[in-house]
């Protein structure tokens, strides 16, 4: 069983589009990230949630939004998608400072 | 100051040898310091938490953490080419985010 799953893996679009990206987890961890990775490999968390309750939100454009249904799904979807939007999303999961685990990510290419 | 710094490498050791991994943090009430691996292409994985001043010890892998210098270190002895990665320090500072370096990347020469 996948402690956190994404999907999709791969996700191409034209500029100007929206897009949805899915996690799911099944570990009953409390908080859930949304983070994105650049070319540089740099990890930059975008959302953070607790229960269903948006705890972190950075610098992020409000094209941007995260939404949680219940403790175990967090979603991101992305409005007016520009070429700067692409990146590998990760989701990930965690407990109380415990380790996070994350999904397989999420490729995004806008063209 | 970068949250969390790291040295970005790229880091070549011979196989065999030790691998020794730095990170600061700027976070003084920071406390739980995490270690993941990232191979290319795939998502980071943990291999090492450190909570507590002092040495923590799992196999060939060996995390440092000195609170009152701000900082964890990773250290990989007898380094394989399979340890060939990027690895990315994380801190979980006071307000719950957990942050991360910028990664130093490994490689590992057979």
């Amino acid at each position: 069983d996948t402690a956190v799953s994404q999907t999709p893996k791969y996700l191409v679009t034209q500029m100007g589009n929206d897009k949805s990206i899915k996690c799911e987890q099944n570990l009953g961890h409390d908080t859930m990230y949304w983070y994105k990775q650049d070319s540089k490999k740099f990890l930059k968390i975008m959302f953070s949630y607790n229960n269903k309750e948006l705890i972190i939100n950075e610098t992020v454009p409000n094209r941007f939004s995260p939404k949680s249904p219940d403790k175990a799904h967090l979603n991101l979807h992305i409005n007016s998608l520009e070429l700067g939007d692409s990146a590998v999303y990760f989701c990930a999961s965690s407990q109380e400072g415990i380790q996070a685990f994350f999904g397989q990510g999420t490729r995004l290419t806008v063209v | 100051q970068k949250e969390v710094e790291q040295n970005s490498g790229p880091l070549s050791v011979p196989e065999g040898a030790i691998a020794s991994l730095n990170c600061t943090y700027s976070d003084r009430g920071s406390q739980s310091f995490f270690w993941y691996r990232q191979y290319s292409g795939k998502s980071p994985e943990l291999i090492m938490s450190i909570y507590s001043n002092g040495d923590k010890e799992d196999g060939r892998f060996t995390a440092q953490l000195n609170k009152a210098s701000q900082y964890v270190s990773l250290l990989i002895r007898d380094s394989q080419p399979s340890d060939s990665a990027t690895y990315l320090c994380a801190v979980m500072n006071q307000g719950g985010k957990l942050i991360f370096g910028q990664g130093t990347e490994l490689s590992v020469k057979p």
